[in-house]
């Protein structure tokens, strides 16, 4: 069953402009991973999140975490062209079941 | 140190063949994960394997499916009499015990199985 949700399932930024993306989740967590995935390319880990920790960065990338809410955003910064690609967060369950469960991922466009 | 490599890239069958999908995770991972992903679609877990051992398969379907890490070789997924519906991009992640909670999981580039 997918745990995370992302959302919007798609979005179309200009470039340059910041692009924010969401993600709840269902059950308590160990941490929180976002991920991007080129078309027709494998899966990069961009940044991961502990239950611990409220804000992360990563060059342009900002991810929060709100165990409260169980959601999380990913922000891009100043986006590029190359940014172009699908995003997806997977949750590490609490129960420690040693997998991580994939949302269905937001697809963001960055127009020239 | 070449990540993780997923072979083939592209396998082609028709319905009612086998198909073979080889793994070989990371140097120095011990732990392997398979998923697949539909079109336009998240990557749903199958099966995660140690060394020799399979964890956690839940995400297997029951029949036609295997799945194995031997203790010599890469990791394989298994697909006997591929039917249409099992056209996908299989993707294979490793990790290592430590570096999972603080690095998340390595991916291969996918194998993209078409059922013909």
């Amino acid at each position: 069953s997918q745990q995370g949700e992302e959302d919007p399932q798609a979005l179309s930024i200009q470039e340059g402009e910041n692009a924010t993306m969401n993600c709840s989740y269902k059950t308590s967590i160990n941490n929180l991973q976002w991920y991007r995935q080129n078309s027709g390319r494998g899966l990069v880990h961009l940044i991961l999140i502990r239950s611990n920790e409220r804000e992360k960065h990563s060059g342009r990338l900002r991810v929060t975490l709100d165990t409260s809410k169980k959601s999380s955003s990913l922000l891009i910064t100043a986006s590029r062209a190359a940014d172009t690609a699908s995003y997806f967060c997977a949750t590490d369950s609490m129960n420690r079941d040693d997998k991580i469960i994939f949302g269905k991922g937001t697809r963001l466009h960055i127009l020239p | 140190n070449a990540g993780v490599m997923q072979n083939p890239r592209h396998l082609v069958r028709r319905r009612g063949q086998e198909a073979r999908l080889r793994c070989s995770p990371m140097k120095g991972h011990s732990h392997v994960y398979w998923y697949r992903q539909l079109p336009e679609e998240g990557l749903k877990f199958m099966v995660y394997l140690q060394k020799e051992n399979i964890i956690d398969e839940s995400g297997m379907p029951k029949e036609r499916f295997s799945a194995e890490f031997p203790k010599e070789g890469p990791s394989i997924l298994r697909i006997q009499q591929v039917v249409r519906g099992d056209s996908a991009a299989y993707f294979c992640a490793s990790a290592d015990v430590r570096g999972r909670d603080n690095y998340g999981y390595t991916f291969g580039s996918g194998t993209r199985l078409t059922v013909v």
